[in-house]
């Protein structure tokens, strides 16, 4: 069966620092990858998703990320952290050709901001 | 925003009753899913719906049952609540089945089970 796996539930940068924000996944066929934000009693924002095209894959607010297939990875990263950075971040997976577009979430992890 | 819009926003129930969650999909979007997300969780699916069919269904029992309407909207209801289904109920909307399809999620409804 398909899971995503979020290394560290919570993450924290100095302002200014590098994010990284560790995602792997499993699957048996080609998957598809996408990064969401939550911010406090909100729904998701997508970040930036990967459908099989370029494997480095830019997102919104500066945000980018790299399929790695030999590594099952997808991990996010921003260069320089802003406060409003601060929020929880969810790798989600679904597999090619699956109907019902169903996605599979990860664990979460909480990226805190110090000034 | 994303367009996509859930009522009500919070709601608080007693075990053993019957709940009906709504959501109103972004315009041109004729595909709804529909997740679980407990305190500290990742999002679980639930099932979606696609041109008022389910189109798939995640790992939950017969009581968490839907509907899609021909204007896109959905509902989800829950049937014998348990202490267990308090959790943020997230609707997302999409342009299609695909998996490919980006998925934009609505606010959610906060549901509490006492």
């Amino acid at each position: 069966a398909q899971s995503v796996t979020q290394l560290g539930s919570h993450v924290s940068v100095s302002e200014g620092a590098l994010v990284l924000l560790r995602c792997n996944y499993s699957s048996s066929v080609p998957p598809y990858l996408f990064w969401y934000v939550q911010y406090p009693n909100q729904g998701l924002q997508l970040l930036l998703k990967y459908t099989s095209a370029a494997t480095l894959v830019k997102g919104i607010n500066g945000f980018e990320a790299e399929f790695k297939k030999s590594e099952t990875s997808f991990h996010l990263t921003k260069p320089s952290a802003h406060m409003s950075d601060a929020a929880e971040y969810f790798c989600a997976v679904s597999e090619a050709g699956n109907q019902g577009g169903k996605l599979i979430f990860g664990q979460g992890t909480e990226l805190s901001v110090k000034p | 925003e994303t367009g996509v819009t859930q009522s009500p926003t919070h709601l608080i129930k007693t075990r053993g009753q019957q709940v009906t969650l709504r959501c109103s999909s972004q315009s041109g979007h004729n595909t709804v899913s529909w997740y679980q997300q407990a305190l500290g969780q990742g999002p679980q699916f639930i099932f979606q719906y696609y041109r008022e069919e389910e189109n798939g269904r995640g790992n939950f029992p017969p009581r968490f049952s839907g509907l899609q309407f021909p204007n896109y909207s959905s509902e989800l209801n829950v049937n014998a609540l348990e202490l267990d289904d308090s959790a943020l109920y997230l609707c997302a909307s999409s342009q299609g089945q695909a998996s490919t399809d980006t998925q934009y999620f609505g606010p959610g409804t906060r549901l509490t089970v006492l």
